[in-house]
């Protein structure tokens, strides 16, 4: 089945650094990526779509400058926590939409923020 | 970001019970519902979907139920095991645009021996 990877499983770093976050499709092509951030026993919310070769749409409140998403394959889009503060520890899942338009998700990104 | 609910409720069931989890989803112009399993720490994994245009889809020891007049979606477990433990979403297929995936609150399932 199609697999998505994502990079890294877990982060801890400084306040005010920044933090690049890797989602890879591993045997098919993604045109359409999603990137969702999970607070502990909450559910999945939606955080913006990847779009290959053109900007990322952010869903309301979600700030696109302090996260960054480039999606500059067909294969990668990554996600940059900018400026990383420790309310922005959480746990970031990323998706791919793959064959016969079923989402797949990676293992997911534990962000801590000290 | 949308989300539905910021709490997680529990089904406790004994191993071997029928489990049926519940959920209500909010834009009557959703066409496609998946159900997932998340255990902790891990990405969501794809239990078993369903599309508008059905009421009912079988697989391997789950059902799925969909009653688009209230709504609702709501999963069936038979003979639960404790690895079926876990939290469990709902989610619904926004149809137009980019089709993003807008997920429920979720429910903690708890099999017990």
């Amino acid at each position: 089945g199609a697999v998505v990877s994502q990079h890294p499983s877990r982060v801890i770093c400084k306040s005010g650094t920044s933090v690049k976050i890797e989602c890879r499709s591993l045997d098919f092509q993604a045109t359409t990526m999603f990137w969702y951030r999970q607070f502990p026993k909450q559910s999945l919310m939606l955080m913006a779509t990847s779009n290959e070769g053109s900007k990322a749409t952010y869903e309301q409140g979600v700030e696109k400058d302090k996260f960054l998403i480039n999606h500059a394959s067909l294969t990668l889009s990554t996600l940059t926590v900018t400026s990383a503060h420790p309310e922005d520890s959480s746990f970031y899942i990323c998706s791919a939409r793959g064959p016969n338009e079923k989402l797949f998700f990676g293992s997911g990104t534990q962000l801590s923020v000290l | 970001g949308e989300n539905v609910g910021l709490h997680l409720p529990t089904l406790s069931v004994q191993e071997g019970d029928n489990s049926i989890i519940n959920c209500a989803y909010s834009n009557s112009a959703s066409d496609y519902f998946i159900w997932y399993k998340q255990e902790s720490g891990k990405g969501p994994q794809f239990i078993i979907d369903i599309r508008s245009n059905m009421d009912k889809r079988q697989g391997q020891r789950v059902t799925v139920l969909l009653n688009k007049t209230v709504k609702h979606l709501s999963l069936q477990i038979a003979a639960t095991q404790p690895g079926d433990s876990a939290v469990y979403f709902c989610a619904e297929n926004r149809a137009g645009g980019y089709n993003k995936l807008i997920f429920g609150a979720g429910t903690r399932l708890a099999v017990h021996p």
